[in-house]
């Protein structure tokens, strides 16, 4: 059975400072897709990334970048100099492929509640 | 335009009742699925539907049934509300098969049971 854990139940940091939300996961599928999802006080779930399992590319995106490593079954999400408006919860998520090309739904880990004080 | 939209955003009921949430996506997606926030913020899947066919059905309570009268709708009918049904429920869709994508959330709606 998947299961993804993010072990950082809360993490607080002072502004600018750099973060990173760890997450591990667990699959028996060779082919799955890692997601990072932002949840702000207002609610919504907000995407962030998709990788699949034969990408194991780090990917930059502004203040963001993600590190997946298929040794450690990681794949962790760092915030550089971060900013109050980053404050929310992240969840990060994995998705089996299901043969004949089948719907799955998302595993979630149980967040980390990020708080970035000004 | 909203891409994954659900309704209501708020609904207070009472135990025992019988309610709807509706959802509604305009991505052309094969895939909608509705997922439980509980009071924790954990998140879990309860029931996904591809081309109107119930792909997973998670063990939830057989008062909770979704329906799907096509593949842009599908909604949510819990009867018998109790008090443990209170829960942020999130509504989501995706393609499906190897050009899957992100799963694309509504706003969610928060159901307190009284």
């Amino acid at each position: 059975a998947q299961k993804v854990t993010q072990a950082q139940t809360e993490i607080s940091v002072v502004e600018k400072e750099d973060v990173t939300l760890d997450c591990v996961y667990e699959t028996r599928d060779t082919t799955y897709y890692l997601f990072w999802y932002k949840q702000p006080p207002s609610g919504e779930l907000v995407f962030l990334i998709r990788r699949n399992s034969f990408d194991e590319q780090n990917e930059i995106s502004g203040r963001y970048s993600w590190n997946f490593q298929k040794s450690t079954s990681s794949f962790n999400f760092t915030i550089t100099a971060s900013q109050v408006v980053d404050s929310a919860v992240y969840f990060c998520a994995l998705s089996e492929a299901v043969s004949g090309g089948g719907a799955d739904g998302l595993t979630f880990g149980k967040g980390t509640h990020l708080i970035i004080q000004p | 335009d909203t891409a994954v939209s659900q309704t209501p955003k708020y609904l207070v009921t009472q135990m025992g009742n019988d309610k709807s949430i509706k959802c509604e996506q305009n991505l052309g997606h094969d895939t909608m699925y509705w997922y439980k926030q509980d009071s924790k913020k954990f998140l879990k899947i309860m029931f996904s539907y591809n081309n109107k066919e119930l792909i997973i059905n998670e063990t939830v309570p057989n008062r909770f049934s979704p329906k799907s009268p096509d593949k842009a709708h599908l909604n949510l009918h819990i009867n018998s509300l109790e008090l443990g049904d209170s829960a942020v429920y999130f509504c989501a869709s995706s393609l499906t098969g190897p050009l899957d994508g992100e799963a694309f959330f509504g706003q969610g709606t928060r159901l307190t049971v009284v």
